[in-house]
């Protein structure tokens, strides 16, 4: 399982654009690339996946470079709801496997 | 429909008793988990279902115990607990085809267990 390291907290204000890094040096080939968010005593939301370049949603963006050893979560003009820990996740195990939860990012967005 | 539901929301109980918890889903998914999250950390797996056989155990004492009746229901038996087994019990389910054909979690709200 390739690990990931993410920094432990960040903060902003609402309005702004928000990136959250993810190193994922020993990522294999097969490897995607997901990102959850968790609100407090609640269960971790999908956010985006991705495996190379570029994914949007309507809730983030995922910019993945070419060698694949990061990944950035962006979520564009945060608001208070936005605050809440968020996961990147490496993985490529066959059907029935989990994927292993690294220590997050806490984002704080204040007024 | 794209829910995990879980029941109960919250579980106190004493040393002595045995609880069950629930997790259901409707979505067609053929793999689902079974997490523990302690306070201000991040959910650690402890069992996996692929196809409603036990594909991981991750080394979990044996007073829990999970059963898959079908793909669409898991249960974990609670036995004698100790108080540091108090956590968010977590359930998800995932298509399982795989992540590497896009393969994602999807989580429930969670059990509150509170062990006395």
């Amino acid at each position: 399982l390739a690990k990931t390291t993410q920094p432990i907290s960040m903060d902003s204000y609402e309005g702004q654009e928000v990136n959250i890094t993810c190193s994922h040096n020993n990522i294999a080939t097969n490897d995607y690339i997901t990102w959850y968010q968790q609100f407090p005593s609640q269960g971790p939301r999908f956010i985006i996946q991705g495996y190379k370049t570029k994914v949007t949603n309507e809730v983030a963006s995922l910019f993945i470079p070419a060698d694949r050893k990061s990944s950035t979560l962006s979520l564009p003009r945060v608001s208070l709801s936005d605050t809440a820990v968020y996961y990147c996740l490496v993985g490529d195990e066959p059907a029935g496997t989990a994927l292993i939860f690294g220590k997050g990012t806490t984002l704080s967005v204040s007024s | 429909d794209t829910e995990v539901t879980q029941t109960p929301k919250h579980l106190v109980m004493g040393m002595t008793n045995k609880k069950s918890l629930k997790c259901e889903q409707h979505m067609g998914h053929r793999a689902m988990y079974w997490y523990k999250q302690k306070a201000k950390k991040p959910p650690e797996l402890m069992f996996v279902y692929s196809y409603e056989k036990l594909s991981i155990n991750e080394s979990v004492p044996s007073r829990f115990s999970p059963e898959c009746p079908n793909s669409s229901l898991l249960n974990l038996h609670l036995h004698a607990l100790q108080p540091e087994d108090s956590a968010l019990y977590l359930c998800a389910s995932s298509p399982g085809r795989g992540l590497a054909k896009g393969d994602t979690q999807y989580f429930g709200p969670g059990t509150r267990l509170t062990v006395l």
